[in-house]
């Protein structure tokens, strides 16, 4: 069966630097990979999602993520961060042909000013 | 935004209540599946539907039943609710390569 850590429980960062969150998977072959995003007290919204191809994918709001293969990883980057982008992220993993996905406990993001 | 709506979005009941959710879509997708989210385990499947009455057991199904008798309903029952339960449930839709998720019921159980 799949898993997925992501190692950093919260981030701070300031508004208009970098972001990037970790997550690391556990998984035999290439591994459907997803990251959402959960602004307070709303629901699950999708960031980007990798099944094949290129390693780097491009999402909404700004975001990509790289597939790495050999590091079993699967990090999101943002290039200057917004304080709209403060909420939880969470990184997921399927498999081809498993409609079931399993999800890491999530990264907090806070924005400062 | 995938037409997906649950019920209630909030409620508080007593130990040993019965409690049901209920999700409802409007995209007529075949897959629907419910989640828990807790402070520390991200989501964690419960059950999820490959159709009309077809279901079959997630990661943390103990204490949990489902329905479904149509394509757009998908019902999570707690038959007795325990403290345990207090947390935040989401249903979702979709397929192996997307998942839309609703808004959420947060339940308290007392």
């Amino acid at each position: 069966a799949q898993s997925v850590t992501q190692p950093d429980i919260h981030i701070t960062v300031s508004e208009g630097a970098s972001l990037e969150l970790r997550c690391n998977y556990s998984y035999g072959a290439t591994p459907y990979l997803f990251w959402y995003v959960q602004s307070p007290g709303q629901g699950l919204q999708l960031l980007l999602k990798y099944f094949s191809g290129d390693t780097l994918v491009q999402g909404i709001k700004g975001f990509e993520a790289e597939f790495k293969r050999s590091q079993s990883s699967f990090n999101l980057r943002k290039p200057s961060v917004h304080w709209s982008d403060a909420a939880e992220y969470f990184c997921a993993v399927g498999a081809p042909g498993d409609y079931k996905l399993s999800f890491g406990a999530g990264t907090t993001v806070t924005v400062r000013a | 935004d995938a037409g997906i709506t649950q019920s209630p979005r909030h409620k508080v009941t007593e130990t040993g209540t019965p409690v049901t959710l209920r999700c409802h879509q409007t995209e007529n997708h075949r897959y629907m599946y419910w989640y828990r989210q807790d402070p520390g385990h991200g989501l964690r499947l419960i059950h999820y539907s490959y159709g009309v009455k077809d279901t079959d057991k997630g990661e943390v199904s103990d204490g949990y039943s489902v329905s479904r008798s149509k394509t757009e309903d998908f019902l999570l029952t707690l038959e007795s609710a325990t403290s345990s339960q207090t947390s935040v449930y989401f249903c979702a839709i979709g397929t192996e390569e997307t998942q839309y998720f609703g808004p959420g019921t947060r339940l308290l159980v007392l």
